[in-house]
């Protein structure tokens, strides 16, 4: 079963801030946040692991609450480029492959 | 770009026929995957492999699709029999690792069209 991502979509003024949340329902080693702009492949933008570790890009900031199964990404300051669609993708023990979420789609307008 | 690269981009075929697609990965990532996703929607896990071994393939894949890494390099990727179904974007991503806590490099995409 996918994870679900709230809110679907949102849409915000340049500047403005936006968190985006996904939930499992597995007990999950990591979390990965993706953006994807149309017609163009998913990006790399953060790998948040069980225990606190994380992996990414220094702009961008993400929390991990194991005990939850949930995740959240934290835009802050957005700008017309942070426009697209965001995945999380999770890894569940006994699983080595990305299960991708439902998608937020995140519209910045100036 | 990633460094992860796909051919062919678009492919227009129709239903009944056979069709191959390629992934070059990045040279040094032992991890290569193939994904599908359709409009809307995140990409989902078709199948993945090890250097050339195939570890995993998805149980909702038809036995029309099959997948292989010859000497651990690129990969293709067949659907025979396409149906309009299929139609869709193929996605490949490598990595170096366990996909767990490695990043996972995208390619550009093929986009299948069944008619």
């Amino acid at each position: 079963q996918q994870p679900v991502q709230s809110p679907q979509a949102v849409i915000l003024r340049e500047g403005e801030d936006a968190v985006i949340n996904c939930s499992s329902s597995k007990a999950l080693y990591s979390v990965h946040w993706y953006r994807q702009k149309h017609g163009e492949a998913p990006v790399f933008l953060m790998i948040l692991l069980k225990g606190g570790e994380q992996k990414g890009h220094e702009k961008i900031s993400a929390s991990f609450n194991e005990k939850k199964q949930q995740s959240s990404l934290y835009l802050t300051a957005s700008q017309l480029s942070y426009s697209g669609t965001y995945f999380c993708g999770t890894v569940d023990f006994g699983n080595e492959k990305l299960t991708f979420g439902t998608g937020t789609r995140l519209t910045i307008i100036p | 770009d990633t460094g992860v690269s796909q051919n062919p981009r678009h492919k227009i075929t129709k239903r009944g026929q056979n069709v191959t697609f390629r992934c070059d990965p990045i040279s040094e990532h032992n991890r290569l995957y193939w994904y599908r996703q359709t409009l809307g929607q995140g990409p989902e896990f078709l199948t993945y492999f090890q250097n050339e071994a195939q570890l995993e393939k998805s149980r909702l894949l038809s036995d029309r699709f099959s997948a292989e890494r010859p000497k651990g390099s690129f990969s293709t990727l067949e659907i025979q029999r396409t149906e309009q179904g299929d139609s869709a974007m193929y996605l490949c991503a490598t990595s170096k690792g366990l996909a767990d806590y490695n990043e996972q490099f995208f390619g550009p995409g093929t986009r299948l069209t069944v008619l």
